[in-house]
């Protein structure tokens, strides 16, 4: 089955700093990438999702980047701020057909003031 | 549309009591798939169901069971618990897999 694994477990950035956060995945055949992003004592949402066909994409300040080549990606935050304080987590999985998401461990984000 | 509702949002019992859970899907999502989060383990998946019937399944003991009704309601059941069991149990509905919305979860402490 997928594997997902993350990096770093926590990161903790000065508002106004970049964050990134990566993650490799096993499966060559999974082809669909969400970011769910989990503020304390809330549900995970996801924030951003990339597609095998896509090598990046972005919403606002947050991007996504993908490289099939070498099984990886990674979630970028610029110009953090303490709002985006929170647990992300990655996942990967198959568009279609009876497979759902594997999820990582999770990243925990503090944006010090 | 009403998101994900679970309850009970939180619930105490002690050891070798069986407990459950109950998951409402957003309207017209099939697909519902349980999840437990403990710190440091992420989101490790339970079961899928669709139209009913156990599509997929973690790798969780028999313990952890679950059911999905013909209105897509879907309901966990854990039988002898365990202090170990204590953790969120979050619900998540799909319109295909791939996006999962969740719910808020329910919190379990065994004592």
């Amino acid at each position: 089955g997928e594997n997902v694994e993350q990096h770093p477990s926590t990161l903790s950035v000065q508002e106004g700093d970049s964050a990134v956060i990566k993650c490799t995945y096993s499966d060559s055949a999974s082809n669909y990438f969400p970011w769910y992003k989990q503020e304390l004592g809330k549900r995970p949402q996801l924030i951003i999702d990339i597609r095998s066909n896509v090598g990046e994409k972005k919403d606002q300040r947050i991007a996504v980047t993908l490289n099939k080549t070498a099984k990886h990606f990674s979630l970028h935050i610029t110009e953090t701020q303490p709002e985006d304080s929170a647990v992300y987590f990655c996942a990967a999985s198959r568009a279609g057909g009876s497979y759902i998401p594997t999820f990582g461990r999770g990243t925990s984000l503090i944006v010090h003031p | 549309k009403a998101g994900v509702t679970q309850t009970p949002r939180y619930l105490i019992k002690t050891r070798g009591q069986q407990v459950t859970l109950s998951c409402s899907p957003i309207s017209g999502h099939r697909s519902v798939s349980w999840y437990q989060q403990t710190p440091g383990q992420g989101l490790q998946f339970l079961f899928e169901y669709f139209s009913e019937t156990q599509r997929n399944k973690g790798n969780f003991p028999g313990r952890f069971s679950g059911r999905q009704f013909s209105n897509s309601r879907s309901e966990m059941n854990v039988s002898t618990l365990e202090l170990g069991d204590s953790a969120l149990y979050l619900c998540a509905s799909s319109p295909d897999q791939r996006i999962q919305y969740f719910g808020a979860g329910t919190r379990l402490s065994v004592l």
